[in-house]
């Protein structure tokens, strides 16, 4: 089946730095997004995409649609304490899995004050 | 407007016992629902989606079983408990392309 691969797995970096992360896959996706999920919530939707090449920023972060339509990017700048939590990709392919999104197993970061 | 409600927040079940878990949906009619589960804070796995009263797919096989009984209604069941159970439950609902998530059971089966 589909699969998304996110890296890196997790990061420990300190408050002020950038970072960056991806997920790939051997398949083509319509629609790429980027979730964010707090200790103890529910994941909620930072960023989608929509088209190849797309470089969308929401405040502090920004994600691209890669241009073969396999990856995506999440860049996130200066970051601060509360970016601490689990991102995750998603992808969307309207042809397959019945139109569900396939998930990357998430990058947890780690802001050091 | 459109929200999820997901309940309880936490539980703490011992091994042999039945679980219900219970995500409703309000604004919207006919939506596509999911079950994940995620242990020790890592991915989303996905167990159940329905796209009707009725309807359930499941994903992987395992203890628990899902019901919708209404179309707003989704439920995560299990008749006995195993401690491999315990994780973080999220329902979800879609929202034109992505998924509105609620805000999650934390199961620990003692």
């Amino acid at each position: 089946g589909q699969q998304l691969n996110q890296s890196p797995q997790s990061m420990f970096i300190q408050e002020g730095e950038d970072v960056s992360m991806n997920c790939t896959s051997s398949s083509i996706f319509n629609t790429w997004l980027w979730y964010k999920q707090d200790p103890g919530e529910g994941p909620v939707l930072l960023i989608a995409l929509y088209k190849a090449g797309e470089l969308t920023s929401n405040g502090r972060l920004t994600a691209q649609f890669g241009i073969t339509r396999k990856d995506s990017f999440l860049n996130i700048s200066a970051s601060i304490p509360s970016d601490v939590g689990i991102y995750f990709c998603a992808g969307l392919n309207y042809g397959g899995s019945q139109g569900n999104l396939i998930f990357g197993k998430g990058t947890k970061l780690s802001v050091k004050p | 407007s459109q929200t999820i409600h997901q309940w309880p927040a936490t539980l703490v079940q011992p091994v042999g016992s039945p679980l219900s878990l219970e995500c409703t949906v309000e604004g919207t009619s006919n939506p596509n629902l999911y079950w994940y589960r995620q242990a020790a804070g890592r991915g989303l796995q996905l167990l159940f989606y329905s796209v009707g009263i009725g309807q359930i797919s499941s994903e992987v096989p395992q203890n628990l079983s899902a019901s919708r009984p209404q179309d707003r209604q989704f439920i995560l069941s299990s008749k006995k408990l195993l401690l491999s159970d315990s994780g973080f439950y999220l329902c979800a609902w879609k929202t034109g392309v992505g998924y509105t998530f609620g805000s999650g059971t934390r199961l620990t089966v003692v």
